[in-house]
């Protein structure tokens, strides 16, 4: 099956700082990949959508200075959570799509904990 | 807009036994996807079931069968022989239209007793 990857899968940093998020895919292409935010006992909330080569497209209210995606390549994309403060802290959830965009399947990474102390 | 209700935050169960979580939708699309994701204590999302809104006939994967109901707009989830790795969050979510976003339900925290 496909398999995507977070890393750092947990990551602490005095806020201020800025800190990057890597999402890959192992074992397929992703034209496509999700960028979700989850707080404790909470639902996914889609944060944004990054599309390879091109820029990304975020949902209402996220605020793209402060989180910055990058999707270089078809199995990487990244997101970095600048100057962060504690409200940034959550659970951080990327998923890849393997195909265009009829795909509906997507495939999620493990997680990325984010504390902003 | 599409939009997911789940109705029961939290839901408990005897082991073996069936439980059916409830899940609603709203959408203006007519060709979409529903799911049924479970995210146990680890966090990492896994898909259980899905359904193509164009399939009259309810999907099932195992001990897991769907309820869809389309003109309802209800798409519920039933567990069979429900076991205690079974305890998780599960999330109800959509898809559709031009960019096939997951819109995500709020959640059911299903607990398997013993």
């Amino acid at each position: 099956g496909a398999v995507v990857s977070q890393h750092p899968s947990r990551v602490i940093c005095k806020s201020g700082t800025s800190v990057k998020i890597e999402c890959r895919s192992l074992d397929f292409q992703a034209t496509t990949m999700f960028w979700y935010r989850q707080f404790p006992k909470k639902s996914l909330m889609l944060m944004a959508t990054s599309n390879e080569g091109s820029k990304a497209t975020y949902e209402q209210g996220v605020e793209k200075d402060k989180f910055l995606i990058n999707h270089a390549s078809l199995t990487l994309s990244t997101l970095t959570v600048t100057s962060a403060h504690p409200e940034d802290s959550s659970f951080y959830i990327c998923s890849a799509r393997d195909g265009g965009p009829l795909s509906y399947e997507q495939y999620f990474g493990p997680g990325t904990r984010l504390t902003v102390t | 807009a599409q939009t997911v209700t789940q109705s029961q935050p939290e839901m408990s169960v005897q082991e073996a036994e069936t439980v059916t979580l409830s899940c609603t939708y709203d959408t203006s699309e007519s060709n979409y996807y529903l799911f049924w994701y479970k995210q146990p204590p680890s966090r990492q999302m896994i898909l259980v079931i899905r359904q193509e809104a164009y399939k009259q006939q309810n999907a099932t994967e195992n001990r897991f069968s769907v309820n869809f109901q389309k003109a309802a707009k209800s798409f519920s989830l039933k567990i069979s022989d429900s076991q205690l790795g079974d305890t998780a969050m599960y999330f109800c979510a959509i898809s559709g239209g031009a960019t096939n976003k997951l819109i995500f339900g709020t959640g059911t925290l299903l607990a398997v007793q013993p």
